[in-house]
């Protein structure tokens, strides 16, 4: 069964400190993957996407993505309390499939 | 130009009556996605419709849920006889083609009491 795993925290930061969000995954094949910020209420938003090995920033957030050990994560740089929400990770297998996985998220809180 | 639209926020029913949840997608896209999120889990995958066509409807319960997607009109996805079980969040997503990340509607929150 294809699965994605996240550590469901709470991670806790102070303000102004780097968080850093883990995500594995078990299927080699996936093409695919995206990390989503939900607000308690809310639904899912996306904030980064990512498709080849390396590392991908944009503003304060960085996915980094690693095929070889199925690993995917996300640094939020400058944390700021706003920030504290539940960061999902999806994976699109590929193969044609429309359709994601997702892990079942990691609470951040970034204390002010 | 507006998101994905979802309605209602927030249904109740009672176990045993029917639900019906609306996505209408954003202007253009053909492509309408359901996923489920119960307390405390992840987002699952229920169905992919494209107009008039259910694509992949791998994730929907054998029974009592079923999804359409007309020609004109939002995309409804329809639980009878609902249970307590069914309590979550439904979420609707929609693209033009292949997604590069969905982008949810609101989502609709069903309580059965």
């Amino acid at each position: 069964q294809k699965e994605v795993e996240q550590n469901s925290g709470p991670l806790s930061v102070p303000e102004g400190a780097i968080a850093s969000l883990n995500c594995t995954y078990s299927d080699r094949v996936s093409q695919s993957f995206f990390w989503y910020r939900q607000y308690s209420g809310k639904s899912p938003e996306l904030i980064m996407s990512i498709y080849s090995n390396g590392d991908k920033e944009d503003g304060r957030f960085t996915a980094q993505l690693n095929k070889a050990s199925q690993y995917v994560s996300l640094l939020i740089r400058d944390s700021q309390p706003s920030d504290s929400a539940t960061y999902l990770c999806a994976v699109n297998p590929g193969s044609g499939t429309y359709k994601y996985i997702f892990g079942t998220g990691t609470r951040l809180k970034v204390l002010a | 130009n507006a998101g994905v639209m979802q309605n209602p926020r927030h249904l109740v029913r009672r176990r045993g009556q029917e639900a019906r949840l609306r996505c209408s997608p954003m202007k253009g896209h053909s492509h309408v996605y359901w996923y489920r999120q119960l307390p405390e889990e992840g987002l699952k995958f229920m169905v992919y419709l494209q107009k008039e066509n259910i694509i992949d409807e791998s994730g929907m319960p054998k029974e009592r849920f079923s999804a359409e997607f007309p020609k004109e009109g939002p995309s409804i996805l329809r639980i009878q006889q609902v249970v307590r079980g069914d309590s979550a969040a439904y979420f609707c997503a929609s693209s033009l083609d292949t997604p590069q990340g969905y982008t949810f509607g609101s989502g609709t929150r069903l309580t059965v009491v």
